[in-house]
């Protein structure tokens, strides 16, 4: 089992819409996640972050997570054309016997959003 | 301003050759992560540093190099063992509470 996985899409909706980006992850102790959006040809960029079970909201954006499920989601309010990118779940794996832990990558779910 | 940058943007290697890309970061972060992307894939561990004078293999560590001699630097040397080694490469550096901030990358092409 891949220590971080998502669906690889691709993801279509119409602008408007609510889009769901679904994340799952293998390390139990895992405490810190985050979700990054890239362009096409550029680097990442961080969107949001969430450590605590629950709901994080940050504008048109929304982090789920459930650690008893393993379960990281983002969800995209009122979507837009702008918001088609790719976008990757991050999860940090802990190292076994160590407070440190590293920083792992799914491969992404590209999304469009069409006008 | 604060940041993390790569250098060069563009990097062309022969073959056999050892090329060393760049990155250096002013915001104190201790954590420090290289990773290699090729197209339409996600982002693979490469080698990552938590402190000054130490580091760890990711998960393809095979035909590259680190050093940390600074918190401020962390240069990637892709070495002729590294057989396939064109690809975006990316730096990143961070903190686990905040997230992690990225460079804008390398393009690393074999000629």
């Amino acid at each position: 089992q891949k220590e971080v996985e998502q669906n690889s899409g691709p993801l279509s909706v119409p602008e408007g819409a609510i889009a769901s980006l679904n994340c799952t992850y293998s390390d139990r102790g895992s405490q810190s996640f985050f979700w990054y959006r890239q362009y096409s040809g550029k680097s990442p960029e961080l969107i949001m972050f969430i450590y605590s079970n629950g709901d994080k909201e940050d504008g048109r954006f929304t982090a789920q997570l459930n650690k008893a499920s393993q379960y990281v989601s983002l969800l995209i309010r009122d979507s837009q054309p702008s918001d088609s990118a790719t976008y990757l779940c991050a999860v940090i794996i802990t190292d076994r016997g160590s407070t440190l832990g590293r920083l792992y990558f799914g491969r992404g779910t590209q999304l469009t959003v069409w006008p | 301003d604060g940041g993390i940058t790569q250098s060069p943007k563009y990097l062309f290697r022969k073959e056999g050759q050892n090329v060393t890309l760049s990155c250096e970061q002013n915001l104190n972060h201790d954590a420090m992560y290289w990773y290699r992307q090729d197209p339409g894939q996600g982002l693979r561990l490469i080698y990552y540093s938590q402190i000054v004078n130490d580091f760890q293999k990711g998960d393809i560590a095979e035909g590259y190099s680190v050093s940390r001699e600074k918190k401020e630097s962390f240069p990637l040397t892709v070495t002729s063992a590294q057989k396939n080694p064109t690809a975006f490469y990316l730096c990143a550096s961070g903190w686990h509470l905040y997230g992690y901030t990225f460079g804008s990358g390398t393009r690393l092409t074999v000629v």
